[in-house]
């Protein structure tokens, strides 16, 4: 079944600066890609997704990369703000219709 | 329009006794996911359900936990005899057709706490 790595576990970055969180996956065959954005205490919420025919997309400050070749997938924040501050979820699914979620990147916007 | 519905917010049971949680989909919606959440972890599958069918309950324990999707009225996630371990977070999402290309909206979720 599909794996789904992500990294750093914890990521503090000054506000207005950029943050990068990076994931694996295993299965050559997932193709599609949701980032989710969990404030605590709060419900996952979906922020931006990506699928296998594209190798990026944008959303204002949020975008995310994709490289099917390594089986990478990145989300990328700029300028960020405190309201950023939450744990981000990536995940993949594909064959069988599952998503499979990382295990989290808790992000902290320093003032 | 409202989104996913997910009650009680909160659940205390005693070891032994069974937790029911309801998961409303959002409207339109008729595939329902249920996940787990342990603190500071990530959130794990348990099951996938149709309208009156369970696509794939991979994820779920075998022994004491159950889901239904009825025609009428929300999901249930029940888990019997309960045990400490089963406290968590337990979320439930909803999308508009099957397969995991679409976007699943997540409830604000059951805490259950089992003393």
């Amino acid at each position: 079944g599909e794996n789904v790595e992500q990294h750093p576990s914890t990521l503090s970055v000054q506000e207005g600066d950029s943050a990068v969180i990076k994931c694996t996956y295993s299965d050559s065959a997932s193709n599609y890609f949701p980032w989710y954005k969990q404030e605590l205490g709060k419900r996952p919420q979906l922020i931006i997704d990506i699928r296998s025919n594209v190798g990026e997309k944008k959303d204002q400050r949020i975008a995310v990369t994709l490289n099917k070749t390594a089986k990478h997938f990145s989300l990328h924040i700029t300028e960020t703000q405190p309201e950023d501050s939450a744990v981000y979820f990536c995940a993949a699914s594909g064959r069988d219709d599952k998503i499979i979620f990382g295990k989290g990147t808790r992000l902290h916007i320093l003032p | 329009n409202a989104g996913v519905m997910q009650n009680p917010r909160h659940l205390v049971r005693r070891r032994g006794q069974e937790a029911r949680l309801r998961c409303s989909p959002m409207k339109g919606h008729s595939h329902v996911y249920w996940y787990r959440q342990l603190p500071e972890e990530g959130l794990k599958f348990m099951v996938y359900l149709q309208k009156e069918n369970i696509i794939d309950e991979s994820g779920m324990p075998k022994e004491r936990f159950s889901a239904e999707f009825p025609k009428e009225g929300p999901s249930i996630l029940r888990i019997q005899q309960v045990v400490r371990g089963d406290s968590a977070a337990y979320f439930c999402a909803s999308s508009l057709a099957g397969g995991a290309h679409q976007p699943q909206h997540f409830g604000d979720g059951t805490r259950l706490s089992i003393l």
